[in-house]
């Protein structure tokens, strides 16, 4: 059975603080792993990572994947109010094989 | 473009109701899918399509039904409402590609099944 964990379950936080989130993962046929962000509505996409040691950046996020350890990692430095959310992570394999994580809640405080 | 669409934001059902979640996307995207999302367990994949016609099961598909009769819609009917239902109901879709699903979700649906 396809799994995807991820940890913390919840952070807090002080704005300025750099933060570092953790997804882990067994799947079968692996395709690709996706990081979203999730403020109390649908989630909205961020990253997706389908190569090793190849950074994806956006602004203060940054996510890399290891496929051989089988894990990835979602960092934002300089943390803001505005990051506060769940993150989610998503691993993707076959039509079938969508699996979430049960996230991050990340709490940044002014 | 409206993106993924999804009617209606909420609903009350009674146990043994049942009712029809509609989704719609008009990015002409392959493949669409249905999540329920509960405290603390992530979004689970309830059914999914990869085309008109093609509808299989994902994780937790017991109680709900699905048909794909075009590419744009993708309704979720559940046929005899539970308490066990009481959750946020989200569609997603995506264009495949090369085999990764990058998914857009709907703004979801809050059920309530008392």
């Amino acid at each position: 059975e396809d799994k995807v964990v991820q940890s913390p379950l919840s952070l807090v936080v002080h704005e300025g603080d750099t933060v570092t989130l953790n997804c882990s993962y067994e799947v079968t046929n692996f395709r690709s792993l996706l990081w979203y962000k999730q403020e109390k509505k649908a989630p909205t996409f961020l990253f997706m990572l389908t190569s090793s040691g190849i950074e994806k950046k956006s602004g203060r996020l940054s996510s890399i994947l290891d496929k051989k350890e089988l894990f990835s990692i979602l960092n934002i430095t300089a943390t803001q109010t505005g990051d506060s959310a769940v993150y989610l992570c998503l691993s993707s394999g076959s039509a079938r094989q969508l699996t979430f994580g049960s996230g991050t809640q990340l709490t940044v405080l002014p | 473009n409206a993106g993924v669409t999804q009617t209606p934001k909420f609903q009350v059902l009674k146990t043994g109701q049942s009712m029809t979640l509609q989704c719609a996307q008009d990015m002409n995207h392959e493949y669409m899918s249905w999540y329920r999302q509960d405290p603390g367990m992530g979004l689970r994949l309830i059914h999914y399509s990869v085309g008109a016609g093609i509808t299989d099961q994902g994780e937790v598909p017991n109680g709900y039904n699905v048909s794909r009769s075009t590419t744009e819609d993708f309704p979720l009917r559940l046929l005899s409402a539970a308490p066990s239902q009481t959750s946020v109901y989200f569609c997603a879709s995506s264009r495949p590609g090369t085999g990764t699903y990058e998914q857009y979700f709907g703004p979801g649906t809050r059920l309530t099944v008392t």
